[in-house]
């Protein structure tokens, strides 16, 4: 039981674009930022997106992230082959005062 | 550039020991606090421990508490993890991670620790 919930998958045709949600609490996503990570079969996760809505270097402006109250989300525009993969939220939970993951959505392009 | 490479992963008995290790390289290791991640097969991400830059404060996951250890060499660029009492539910690929601010951003390529008799 993850403390942030994503759902399990999400699907779309190539070009289209897919929406991945996050929901936790006030004391994770309420009070702090939100990153998102990216886990592509048999590698390490990463970092796609931090600070609610910034892409580090290198990370095409396809992805984009928002948050709303206790919620956020992950939009992947223009979806590609290679885009199949594991995606993570990850929130700070100022309560255990150590960082908590969502339960990870498995984005497939169909 | 930054990296970040574990080792120490091996196969162990239930109730065995393992100690891990993460050598941190092109950036100021000293500056940053830093996280261990487990992942369990074809399961989700899981904070199982962090350490501050100066080793002031830790945390662990309940699921590890009282069994295993997180230390850091700032010296050695060096990120350690003590684990003792393994069990099957220890199984995981374990992940070092750097951690600005709270959030992971540069992570290692993990190492893969099986309990099984």
């Amino acid at each position: 039981q993850s403390v942030l919930t994503q759902p399990p998958s999400v699907s779309a045709a190539p070009g289209q674009k897919v929406t991945i949600s996050c929901s936790g609490s006030r004391s994770t996503i309420g009070d702090n930022y939100v990153s998102w990570y990216q886990q592509l079969p048999g590698t390490a996760p990463k970092l796609l997106i931090y600070d609610n809505n910034k892409r580090p270097s290198g990370i095409p402006d396809r992805f984009s992230g928002s948050k709303s109250g206790t919620s956020a989300t992950l939009g992947i525009s223009g979806l590609q082959t290679g885009d199949e993969a594991d995606y993570y939220c990850e929130a700070w939970d100022s309560t255990l005062s150590a960082g908590v993951f969502g339960g990870g959505t498995k984005v497939t392009v169909l | 550039e930054v990296q970040l490479e574990e080792s120490g992963g091996n196969m162990v008995k239930p109730g065995g020991s393992l100690r891990l290790s993460c050598a941190a390289s092109g950036f100021t290791f000293s500056n940053y606090s830093m996280a261990w991640v487990r992942q369990a097969p074809g399961k989700g991400l899981d904070w199982i421990s962090s350490i501050s830059r100066n080793s002031n404060y830790i945390f662990y996951a309940d699921s590890v508490g009282g069994r295993f250890t997180i230390s850091r060499d700032n010296a050695k660029n060096s990120l350690y993890l003590h684990m003792n009492s393994l069990s099957a539910e220890d199984t995981a690929v374990y992940y070092c991670a750097r951690v600005p601010y709270g959030h992971p951003d540069y992570w290692g390529q993990g190492t893969l620790v099986t309990v099984s008799s």
